[in-house]
């Protein structure tokens, strides 16, 4: 299985909205609502920002919202903070009942 | 809360089989799916495969001649064996749980080594 398509890096200044793409086929992104976003600091534990498309779990700021259109995710952070500065995963269930991560968005608050 | 924890050698030689096992505190292994996921130095993230307490599995397709993970309910605990393992496997490996379809509790991560 390949490795869903997101971009290398995005940036954005304090304050600023942006959004990451998850781009899969339809046997992953487009075949199912299991799309969930992760928040990456080197050296820690991945966090869980978004599951089932667009849940946020208890506790995750509502400047993070998920959607889906097609076969492409969208994650989109609005009021960008300086410790929104990260690495960002997506995931998607597939057809043969696995999963499978993105490439890895670099976000930087500039 | 739950916490997991990796624990396991941190260097393996080449050839030889990896064993990782992940302990659960805090709640009950029972009830839900649990995964292994691995990133190597400067790369992404890896799904490994998910078992689910009652023992069924999935395994990525690119290891599934390679993996194995079981669970051990009586220790609260699961596990991850990675036979035949080359430079390639080296990487920080996490264990997780599934909430729904998200990964919601990780370990702090195990840097597993190959070298000879």
């Amino acid at each position: 299985q390949s490795a869903l398509t997101q971009p290398a890096s995005v940036s954005g200044s304090p304050g600023q909205s942006i959004t990451i793409s998850c781009t899969g086929t339809s046997r992953d992104v487009g075949g199912y609502n299991y799309v969930s976003w992760y928040q990456h600091h080197p050296g820690k534990a991945p966090k869980l920002m978004i599951y089932d498309v667009s849940n946020r779990p208890s506790g995750v700021s509502n400047r993070f919202s998920g959607s889906k259109s097609g076969n492409t995710a969208s994650l989109t952070i609005s009021g960008l903070q300086a410790e929104d500065e990260a690495d960002y995963y997506c995931s998607s269930y597939t057809s043969t009942s696995t999963y499978v991560f993105g490439t890895g968005t670099k976000v930087t608050v500039l | 809360q739950v916490q997991l924890q990796e624990s396991g050698p941190g260097l393996v030689k080449p050839s030889e089989t990896l064993y990782l096992t992940c302990t659960v505190s805090g709640g009950s292994i029972s009830g839900y799916y649990w995964s292994w996921i691995r990133q190597p130095p400067g790369k992404g993230l890896e799904w490994i495969g998910y078992i689910y307490y009652s023992g069924s599995t999935s395994y990525n397709p690119s290891l599934k001649s390679r993996v194995t993970i079981s669970v051990d309910t009586s220790k609260n605990q699961f596990s991850l064996k990675l036979s035949s393992v080359t430079a390639e496997d080296t990487a920080v490996y996490y264990c997780s749980r599934y909430h729904s379809t998200g990964l919601d509790y990780w370990g702090q991560g195990t840097l597993v080594t190959v070298s000879s």
